[in-house]
């Protein structure tokens, strides 16, 4: 397999813009997790899916953040419209049902907004 | 909530040395605990899960402990080597849900 697909690597993009980021799990999982990654902070979960509905998006900081999982094998996050702020490592990762299922992260897409 | 502590931030040990990470956590109610590793600009690599009853998890060098009652896991690395050079990081779920809450991470670096 793969593994967890995310794209794109980099976005640089001016504030006020839409940013949407893209996920595609490990075939056969069915948890799919959003982190956001920054030095002043470090990882913090954003929002979960289980099987394909999201669960708890307590995390997702502003109404100008959503994320989509339209079928298991795509999600997206999207920010409209982006601040500086939200400038950070986003990653996606996945794992199965199960207490002691290894959890398993996409490369991230690293965010700019000017 | 959940709460984990990663203590140093960084390590700094010569090559060859043995070496023990520290993860510690306010909740004991947990069902496993995983070690990660992060290199610069890549995603987190899930190395260890040892779960609650378990006391201990190896792979090749590395050997995870955990400990419920006292909120401690540890993670022992063996004979370093420059490649194990990297980020440390351990998470425990939150109970009740699937949430894992991370540390801030160990920086590691072995010298050559």
């Amino acid at each position: 397999d793969a593994g967890v697909i995310q794209s794109p690597r980099h976005e640089v993009t001016e504030m006020g813009q839409e940013v949407t980021l893209r996920c595609k799990p490990i075939s056969g999982h069915d948890y799919l997790f959003w982190y956001r990654q920054t030095m002043m902070r470090g990882l913090e979960l954003l929002i979960y899916f289980n099987n394909n509905v999201p669960i708890d998006d307590s995390g997702m900081p502003e109404d100008r953040f959503s994320a989509k999982m339209p079928n298991a094998s795509f999600s997206t996050l999207k920010i409209q419209p982006s601040e500086p702020r939200d400038s950070a490592v986003y990653f996606c990762a996945s794992r199965k049902t199960g207490a002691n299922e290894k959890l398993f992260f996409g490369s991230g897409t690293q965010l700019s907004v000017l | 909530k959940q709460e984990v502590t990663q203590i140093p931030a960084a390590l700094s040990v010569p090559e060859g040395e043995n070496l023990v990470l520290n993860c510690s956590f306010t909740d004991s109610a947990i069902y496993n605990l995983q070690w990660f590793r992060q290199d610069p600009g890549k995603g987190l690599t899930s190395l260890l899960l040892i779960q609650s009853s378990q006391r201990e998890q190896t792979s090749g060098r590395l050997n995870a402990s955990l400990d419920k009652s006292s909120g401690r896991s540890t993670l022992y690395i063996a004979a370093s080597q420059p490649g194990d050079s990297a980020t440390y990081l351990c998470a425990a779920p939150n109970f009740g849900n699937e949430k894992l809450t991370f540390g801030t991470g160990t920086r590691l670096t072995i010298i050559p």
